[in-house]
């Protein structure tokens, strides 16, 4: 079954502005992960936030996590077309099991 | 360093035959996870090993599928026989073992089209 849940399913915007997605989960979890998968391509991890931890910056990216409502959220600042694609989030607990959501497609428009 | 080598990239076979799928994950890496992608889903979980011991395959259809990582190294994931469903991309994934866990690297997938 899928642990996290992205909302929303799809997302577009243009270019120059801000893109947030949402990760709701539901067990306790060591880590959560966001990743990146272009159309056709594999997936790429973007940035880990650990459950102790309840923000994390990496370029434009960046991840909140609160594990009271078992939630996160990715933001991409002054998005680009290039920033076009799926976003998953992974929660991995114990036993490094890594369980992906359903993803958010972001659209950029030039 | 290499990433995460899979092959072949795509394969097109009848319903009802077998096929095998191969991974060689990044050197070093203990555990190897293999996903399956229906298109517009996010992966899900079929298996996942660290070195060549199963940690998980609670969700691998073990009537028609099976994998095996051997010497803790390379990975094949077969299924026998195919059916319509079973079209979509498989995700090998490593990553090295590593207490909390750590990020995933990933290959660039088998599409499957069962015909």
């Amino acid at each position: 079954s899928q642990q996290g849940e992205e909302d929303p399913q799809a997302l577009s915007i243009q270019e120059g502005e801000n893109a947030t997605m949402n990760c709701s989960y539901k067990t306790s979890i060591n880590n959560l992960q966001w990743y990146r998968q272009n159309s056709g391509r594999g997936l790429v991890h973007l940035i880990l936030i650990r459950s102790n931890e309840r923000e994390k910056h990496s370029g434009r990216l960046r991840v909140t996590l609160d594990t009271s409502k078992k939630s996160s959220s990715l933001l991409i600042t002054a998005s680009r077309a290039a920033d076009t694609a799926s976003y998953f989030c992974a929660t991995q607990g114990g036993s490094e099991k890594l369980v992906f959501g359903k993803g958010t497609k972001l659209t950029v428009n030039p | 360093e290499a990433g995460v080598a899979q092959s072949p990239r795509y394969k097109i076979i009848e319903k009802r035959q077998s096929v095998a799928f191969w991974c060689n994950p990044i050197s070093g890496h203990a555990t190897l996870y293999w996903y399956q992608q229906i298109l517009g889903q996010g992966p899900k979980l079929l298996i996942q090993f660290q070195n060549n011991g199963v940690v998980d395959d609670s969700q691998l259809p073990k009537d028609r599928f099976s994998a095996e990582r051997l010497k803790g190294v390379d990975s094949t994931l077969k299924i026998q026989p195919a059916k319509l469903e079973d079209s979509a991309v498989y995700l090998c994934a490593s990553s090295s073992w590593g207490g909390p866990g750590g990020l995933a690297f990933f290959g660039q997938g088998t599409r499957l089209t069962v015909v």
